[in-house]
C-alpha cells in the first residue's frame, strides 16, 4: 500500500532562518508527490509537486522540496522563513493503482517565532 | 479564474438529520474528489468522480453516506442520519484529468458539526 509518513508534529523555527518540513513515503513505481499548505479555517493550497525530472522542485511562496529516491524523502524546505508561513503543513502522494486520489500525511505544523 | 467553492462553509445540524454538502469545481475539471479531515487529522478520501460516474468510492465509512455529480459540475455529498463522529470538515477538489499528473484544487471545505 501506498502510504507518507510526516514524523515531526511541530516544527519551530526562527524568522529568518531556514525551515526544513520532513516527508517520506512508501509506493510501488514512481511517486507523484505533492505539498499542500492549510492555513487556519481554509482549505489546501499548492505548494509544489515532484512528477519527474529535476528532483529540487520550486514552488509557491519561495519554498521548494528535493527528491531523494534512495532515502524515499521529499522534505520541503525554505532558506528563510517568514512569520506568515506558520501553518499546517501536509505531504501527499497520489494512488496511481487506484483513480488517483491523494494519500496525505498526518500533517506538520510548522511554527515561525519573530 | 474562480476556484473551487463549497456550500456551506459551515453547517451544524442535529444527530439523525439528513444533511447535504455542495462542491462547485473548477470548470471543464473532469476529476472531482471528496475528502474528510477530522479535528487534528490529516485528510481521509470519501470518493471520486471522472465526469458523472464514481468509479471509486471506496473511502466513503458507511451506507449513510452518499454522493453524485451532475455532468462535469456540480457535486453532492450526502450523510443520511448523521452521527456525532461525522462532524469534520469535509473538502471536495478538483482536477483537468485523472491521468496522476494533473494537480488537485481544493476548495475552503464545509465544516460540519453534528451535536
Amino acid at each position: 500500500a501506498q502510504s507518507v509518513a510526516q514524523p515531526e508534529d511541530q516544527v519551530n523555527v526562527a524568522e529568518g532562518n531556514p525551515l526544513t518540513v520532513k516527508c517520506t513515503y512508501s509506493v510501488s513505481g514512481n511517486p507523484y508527490l505533492f505539498w499542500y499548505v492549510q492555513y487556519p479555517n481554509r482549505g489546501l493550497q499548492f505548494l509544489l509537486k515532484y512528477i519527474t525530472g529535476d528532483n529540487l522542485v520550486k514552488g509557491s511562496y519561495g519554498f521548494e522540496a528535493e527528491f531523494n529516491k534512495s532515502q524515499t524523502s521529499f522534505h520541503l524546505k525554505k532558506p528563510s522563513a517568514l512569520v506568515s508561513d506558520s501553518a499546517l503543513y501536509f505531504c501527499a502522494v497520489r494512488d496511481l493503482h487506484n483513480t488517483d486520489k491523494l494519500i496525505f500525511g498526518t500533517g506538520t505544523r510548522l511554527q515561525v517565532f519573530p | 479564474g474562480a476556484g473551487v467553492s463549497q456550500s456551506p462553509s459551515n453547517k451544524v445540524t442535529e444527530k439523525g438529520k439528513d444533511v447535504e454538502l455542495r462542491c462547485d469545481p473548477i470548470s471543464g475539471h473532469t476529476a472531482l474528489y471528496w475528502y474528510r479531515q477530522r479535528l487534528g487529522q490529516g485528510l481521509e478520501f470519501l470518493i471520486y468522480f471522472q465526469g458523472n460516474s464514481a468509479p471509486d468510492k471506496s473511502g466513503l465509512p458507511s451506507d449513510r453516506f452518499s454522493a453524485e455529480r451532475t455532468g462535469e459540475s456540480v457535486s453532492t455529498l450526502t450523510i443520511q442520519r448523521t452521527q456525532q463522529e461525522d462532524s469534520a470538515v469535509y473538502l471536495c477538489a478538483s482536477s483537468s484529468d485523472d491521468r496522476g499528473r494533473k494537480t488537485q484544487y481544493f476548495g475552503p471545505g464545509t465544516r460540519l458539526l453534528v451535536l
